[in-house]
């Protein structure tokens, strides 16, 4: 099937530095959607990019979707330890809401 | 306010052993479907239903079989349980394509 590629797989970073995990895809997306899990938790919506080069930014959270439609980040500026947990996105599947194609999460770590 | 609700949150099964896996949402979403999380990985599509009455299969479909008689409930079934089916399962729904997804708190199950 057609896959979203996420990286880094894992990443640990001191408090107050920043983190970016990208995600990539060989195909245009009609749209993407970001999510992060709490260990231990489920996955719960951050936000959708939909338009080419659209910037949406929540608090220290900065998404990005490419010219392109086939990729796009997630910035955290200055992390804190609530910032922990996998961070997943998710390629939109047509004809079915309720089914994306996620990639492999990107776990963050943070040392206090 | 309920939203997605999957029962029970703890199982352990005998190999052998079948059982299902409860989720309703409370929100009228026609989209609703079933993903297994298992350690390090994303989280993969098993059955999705795009409204009562019609199911799908997903990525993972062998051992699991799926039926939407009414719109707020979707259980999940396992057949005849084995130990590769040990996971975290998350029942989702949506309102349609491009929503935001909901998912529920996840099950933990357990096949010896």
């Amino acid at each position: 099937g057609q896959q979203v590629m996420q990286i880094p797989q894992y990443q640990h970073v001191q408090e107050g530095e920043d983190f970016t995990t990208y995600c990539n895809s060989s195909t245009t997306l009609s749209n993407i959607q970001w999510y992060k899990q709490r260990p231990g938790g489920h996955p719960v919506f951050l936000i959708q990019l939909v338009k080419s080069g659209e910037v949406k930014k929540q608090k220290r959270l900065t998404f990005q979707f490419g010219e392109a439609k086939k990729n796009s980040s997630l910035h955290i500026t200055a992390t804190q330890t609530t910032d922990v947990g996998t961070y997943f996105c998710g390629r939109g599947v047509e004809t079915s809401g309720s089914r994306l194609t996620f990639g492999e999460g990107t776990q963050l770590t943070v040392n206090p | 306010n309920a939203g997605v609700t999957q029962t029970p949150k703890f199982q352990v099964l005998k190999t052998g052993q079948s059982m299902t896996l409860q989720c309703a949402q409370d929100m009228n979403h026609e989209y609703m479907s079933w993903y297994r999380q298992d350690p390090g990985m994303g989280l993969r599509l098993i059955h999705y239903s795009v409204g009562a009455g019609i199911t799908d299969q997903g990525e993972v479909p062998n051992g699991y079989n799926v039926s939407r008689s009414t719109t707020e409930d979707f259980p999940l079934r396992l057949l005849s349980a084995a130990p590769s089916q040990t996971s975290v399962y998350f029942c989702a729904s949506s309102k349609g394509q491009g929503y935001t997804i909901y998912f529920g708190e996840g099950s933990w199950l357990t096949v010896v």
